[in-house]
């Protein structure tokens, strides 16, 4: 079974601090994505990466970085964390879109 | 890129009946349409998606149809049971690896 890890399942920023949500997946995959989600508006691509060392901005990049160094590793850093980025963070990996995604469990953070 | 719309955002239903819920997308070219659900405090898991030259798929109680020239698509739960309260969502994917998601709808299995 897809194991798809997210390093915190809750945590508490100050504004203006970096912050790194970090994903590891064990199967191999090489697409990785990371999401944000806000009641009443789903889940919303935040970038996405389908090979090491390859990103791609999704539909809402600012504020936001990644890094893939390694193939199971996709890394999410808030480069100055605000009040409006508090959401449900989810990471997701994938072979291809055909065989869909597999989530992490999440990652709720609050930026005080 | 491809848009993608959800509705109804909530759906209460008896237990037993059946729930419908109606997606639209925006570009023809999308040929991938996962449905997933997630239910309170756990990650979503997909269970059904139908890729566009199928029109129709069934899995148990769940079903999902596809209709390309007015670009909607729709997942049908009959004789709901409790355990179907959750957010389920669709999507659509315009290539093979990236997929753009409806708003989600909150279905509420009434006892």
């Amino acid at each position: 079974d897809v194991k798809v890890t997210q390093s915190s399942r809750y945590l508490v920023k100050r504004t203006g601090e970096k912050v790194f949500l970090e994903c590891v997946q064990d199967m191999d995959h090489e697409n990785m994505f990371w999401y944000r989600q806000d009641p009443g508006l789903g889940l919303r691509l935040i970038y996405f990466s389908y090979d090491v060392k390859m990103k791609e901005k999704g539909d809402i990049p600012e504020g936001y970085s990644v890094s893939r160094e390694k193939k199971e590793r996709f890394s999410l850093i808030l480069e100055s964390a605000s009040t409006n980025q508090t959401s449900m963070y989810l990471c997701a990996s994938s072979f291809k879109v055909a065989r869909g995604y597999t989530f992490g469990s999440g990652t709720r953070l609050t930026v005080v | 890129g491809e848009n993608v719309e959800q509705h109804p955002s909530t759906l209460s239903v008896q237990e037993g009946d059946s729930a419908v819920i109606k997606c639209t997308y925006s570009d023809s070219a999308s040929n991938y349409f996962p449905w997933y659900k997630q239910e309170l405090g756990k990650r979503p898991q997909l269970i059904i998606d139908i890729r566009s030259n199928v029109g129709e798929k069934k899995d148990q109680r769940i079903a999902v149809t596809l209709n390309k020239t007015a670009k909607h698509f729709s997942l049908h739960i009959t004789e709901t049971q409790p355990e179907d309260s959750a957010v389920y969502f669709c999507a659509a994917s315009l290539n093979d690896y990236k997929l753009s998601f409806g708003a989600g709808t909150t279905v509420t299995v009434r006892a």
